[in-house]
């Protein structure tokens, strides 16, 4: 069946540094992919997408390129504030059943 | 515009009581439907979608239910809690690529 896998975390950054939270995914057919964010105390956020091969999502400085070659949806941020600190979830959406999948998110934090 | 509601938004519960957490849409016709669980610590977990009235698919076994007795209202049901259904559950619809969550609701089963 259709499944998400994330890197586990915590991760453990200083401001300003980059990062890469992992992402790949299996399913068949095309589906769309997305990232979330959960701030500590609120519910999940909309952080990007992206709908077929080869688009990239942005938005606030994250991007996440589909690539279905490898199957990933890697999320990147040049330089990270202590503000990002959240949990951050991949997720894809299945093109046939419209069925929303979801990892296990991954916990970053960022000190100054 | 389109909302979608879910209440109530905390609960206490006792091991062995009844739940009913409850999701309704409002803006739309015919949105697939969704109930999730975030438990401590883990991750985001499926546990029912809806394509429709009556349609209700079920991810993995456990001891809640799900209904959608209308079109835009999605409930999720036990008949007897056990502690570890306690968690952070979440409704959420969509609509072509855009998702839409609940606010949340905080299950604590003492």
């Amino acid at each position: 069946g259709n499944s998400v896998t994330q890197m586990e975390g915590p991760v453990t950054l200083s401001e300003e540094a980059f990062l890469t939270i992992n992402c790949t995914y299996t399913a068949t057919g095309y589906p769309s992919l997305f990232w979330y964010v959960q701030y500590p105390g609120e519910g999940l956020q909309l952080l990007l997408k992206a709908t077929k091969a080869d688009d990239k999502g942005s938005n606030k400085g994250f991007e996440a390129t589909y690539r279905k070659e490898t199957t990933s949806f890697h999320l990147e941020k040049g330089s990270v504030q202590v503000s990002d600190s959240a949990v951050y979830f991949c997720a894809l959406r299945d093109s046939d059943t419209d069925k929303l999948i979801f990892g296990t998110g991954t916990r970053l934090q960022v000190f100054p | 515009s389109q909302t979608i509601h879910q209440w109530p938004a905390t609960l206490v519960q006792p091991v062995g009581s009844p739940l009913s957490l409850e999701c309704t849409v409002e803006g739309t016709s015919n949105p697939n439907l969704y109930w999730y669980r975030q438990a401590a610590g883990r991750g985001l977990q499926l546990l029912f979608y809806s394509v429709g009235i009556g349609q209700i698919s079920s991810e993995v076994p456990q001891n809640l239910s799900a209904s959608r007795p209308q079109d835009r209202q999605f409930i999720l049901s036990s008949k007897k809690l056990l502690l570890s259904d306690s968690g952070f559950y979440l409704c959420a619809w969509t609509t072509g690529n855009t998702i839409y969550f609940g606010e949340g609701s905080w299950l604590t089963v003492v």
